[in-house]
């Protein structure tokens, strides 16, 4: 079946420290786009990727970074300058020819400051 | 910007019909986009409006007036499962596909 895989569910991050979150589809679709939500709080767009080996900031990119290598690959990147990481960040991609332009979600990965 | 405007909270008995309201503020706009949230999960698209009017898929419509910039999601027949979040989210000119999410409405379906 196709769809969008997150991993890990959950990760634990020291001060300091970077860490990478993973995000692989087998969708083929173009865009794909990362969001950070806290709690009862909507989405907030981070970075997105609408071909490979191109990307653009979101409202919210200072402290994180992108690649975007592969079509099926889009690491996000949570750097020591995020001041406040702790959210749960969810990946999303949406296929160019579709007309209702709706984005199929990842599970997530729950992100704690430890 | 963009900003959207959705109520934080809707409560209703199972059986019963909700209108979760959203009003918009946008440069650009291309249309209102529904997602529904359980607890710790995954976002799932619900329904895509361009142009004015409702758009009916089973137990869930949507509709937008573009003058208005204002739009609704239906919920028909509640069931205890659909007890969720629900985001409003515009597709601007920003970018192609882009879009700005509300900040959710909790719908709690009590028995």
């Amino acid at each position: 079946d196709g769809g969008i895989t997150q991993s890990p569910k959950y990760l634990f991050r020291k001060e300091g420290q970077n860490v990478t979150l993973s995000c692989e589809q087998n969708l083929n679709h173009d865009a794909m786009y990362w969001y950070r939500q806290d709690p009862g709080q909507g989405l907030r767009l981070i970075y997105y990727s609408q071909i490979v080996n191109d990307f653009q900031k979101g409202d919210i990119a200072e402290g994180y970074s992108v690649s975007r290598e592969k079509k099926e690959s889009f690491p996000l990147t949570v750097t020591s300058a995020q001041k406040n990481p702790t959210a749960f960040y969810l990946c999303a991609s949406s296929a160019r020819q579709a007309t209702n332009y709706g984005y199929t979600f990842g599970s997530g990965t729950r992100l704690t400051v430890v | 910007g963009q900003s959207l405007e959705q109520p934080s909270e809707v409560t209703a008995v199972e059986g019963a019909i909700v209108q979760i309201n959203c009003t918009y503020q946008t440069s650009g706009f291309y249309g209102l986009s529904w997602y529904q949230q359980h607890d710790g999960g995954a976002p799932t698209f619900l329904s895509y409006n361009a142009l004015d009017g409702l758009e009916e898929t089973g137990r869930f419509s949507s509709f937008l007036s573009r003058s208005d910039s204002y739009g609704y999601l239906l919920l028909q027949e509640l069931q205890m499962k659909d007890s969720a979040s629900y985001f409003c989210a515009v597709r601007h000119s920003g970018s192609a596909r882009q879009l700005t999410f509300g900040s959710g409405t909790q719908l709690t379906v009590l028995p």
